[in-house]
């Protein structure tokens, strides 16, 4: 298994423009997630899924959109990038199940640039 | 919602000797607490974890002991090496149901000297 895969690995992009950071996993996991990260905060959670076609907000969601129409993918969208958003992005997957624990799978994160 | 604290952010030990992480958070309900070990430049990967029926659970060099009571748990590397210098987050999640999300520490880096 490839486990989670991003693209691109790092994108420069001008304010206002507008971007997809794709994110795939081939482990069959109803759970997905779009965090970014920061120095000195951790990793905030952005947007996450539990299923195709269901999907919800973190605690930061402002200024990203998601949808989730394969259990396979989940695409972040940026629709008018700002210099706010210049940080590391990754998409993490995870199991899921009642009364099931299982720890996220992160992708190898995608290093954006807006200037 | 989950808040997760972690201290300290900075750790320097010399090579041989222990490290310590502790980590505090606020839902009792949270019932699932791994810790991830991030390097420069590369993604977080599972080190260990531990569920909230467990108090402690040991791994080779590393440990995570957790007081529900309390709520907080630690890390605890023993006879540290320079590979073990990186970034260590924890997170704490309520996985009861399919929503559970993860709210992750601010995260600790520690630099291992020879």
């Amino acid at each position: 298994n490839a486990g989670v895969t991003q693209t691109p690995k790092f994108q420069v992009l001008k304010t206002g423009q507008s971007m997809t950071l794709q994110c795939a996993q081939d482990m069959n996991h109803e759970y997905m997630s779009w965090y970014r990260q920061d120095p000195g905060m951790g990793l905030r959670l952005i947007h996450y899924s539990v299923g195709a076609g269901i999907t919800d907000q973190g605690e930061v969601p402002n200024g990203y959109n998601v949808s989730r129409s394969t259990t396979e993918d989940f695409p972040l969208r940026l629709l008018s990038a700002a210099p706010s958003q210049t940080s590391v992005y990754f998409c993490a997957s995870r199991r899921t199940g009642t009364g099931y624990n299982s720890p996220l799978h992160f992708g190898n994160g995608t290093r954006l640039t807006v200037t | 919602g989950e808040n997760v604290e972690q201290h300290p952010s900075t750790l320097s030990v010399q090579e041989g000797d222990s490290a310590v992480i502790k980590c505090t958070y606020s839902d009792s309900a949270s019932n699932y607490f791994p810790w991830y070990k991030q390097e420069l430049g590369k993604r977080p990967q599972l080190i260990i974890d531990i569920r909230s029926n467990v108090g402690e659970k040991k791994d080779q060099r590393i440990a995570v002991t957790l007081n529900k009571t309390a709520k907080h748990f630690s890390l605890h590397i023993t006879e540290t090496q320079p590979e073990d210098s990186a970034v260590y987050f924890c997170a704490a999640s309520e996985t009861t149901d399919s929503w559970g999300k993860f709210q992750f520490g601010a995260g600790t880096q520690v630099v291992v000297t020879p």
